[in-house]
């Protein structure tokens, strides 16, 4: 079945140094959505991207889809301590009626 | 605007005990709904989702079960739950098609003693 895949698992950095998390899926995807729980919360929608090479920035956040559709990225530029959470990315299922979740990237800000 | 509601925040139930969790949406109509567990520190497994009332898709085979007796409403329960239900349980619900976001829920987190 289709999978999504994240690396790294963990990350932890100092504070204002750069972090980068990659998603990966075994199926090309019609879009790409990432979503950010922090500790003892919830997940929340941060973002989606549909078109091929897509790039979308959020503040310090840079989002990319990969050229195949197939995989994608989140930038943090100069981190802070607010950024601390899991980071998710989720691609639709087959029939679109689901998201698959992959196992997420947490990450940890050292101040 | 639209809402999701869950409840209880916390749960503590002794093994063999029966489950009922419950989430309501408001300021939406035919979403269809779903069900995560998330393992303390890991990733999201989902359990099951809804399109329509009285339609559940069941993902991981277990003791668990859901019903959606309304259009906003989704229950999760279980007759007698186990060591390995404990976690924290996710509500969520989505507008139909993939290009919809999904918003989750406040969450349960249950321990099973």
């Amino acid at each position: 079945g289709q999978q999504v895949m994240q690396i790294p698992q963990y990350q932890h950095v100092q504070e204002g140094e750069d972090f980068t998390t990659y998603c990966n899926s075994s199926t090309t995807l019609s879009n790409i959505q990432w979503y950010k729980q922090r500790p003892g919360g919830h997940p929340v929608f941060l973002i989606q991207l549909v078109k091929s090479g897509e790039v979308k920035k959020q503040k310090r956040l840079t989002f990319q889809f990969g050229e195949a559709k197939k995989n994608s990225s989140l930038h943090i530029t100069a981190t802070q301590t607010t950024d601390v959470g899991t980071y998710f990315c989720a691609g639709p299922d087959n029939y679109g009626q689901n998201f698959v979740f992959g196992p997420g990237t947490r990450l940890s800000v050292l101040p | 605007s639209q809402t999701i509601h869950q409840w209880p925040a916390t749960l503590v139930q002794p093994v063999g005990s029966p489950l009922s969790l419950e989430c309501t949406v408001e300021g939406t109509s035919n979403p269809n709904l779903y069900w995560y567990r998330q393992a303390a520190g890991r990733g999201l497994q989902l359990l099951f989702y809804s399109v329509g009332i009285g339609q559940i898709s069941s993902e991981v085979p277990q003791n668990l079960s859901a019903s959606r007796p309304q259009d906003r409403q989704f229950i999760l329960s279980s007759k007698k739950l186990l060591l390995s239900d404990s976690g924290f349980y996710l509500c969520a619900w989505m507008w139909r098609g993939p290009y919809n976001e999904q918003f989750f829920g406040p969450g349960t987190r249950l321990t099973v003693l």
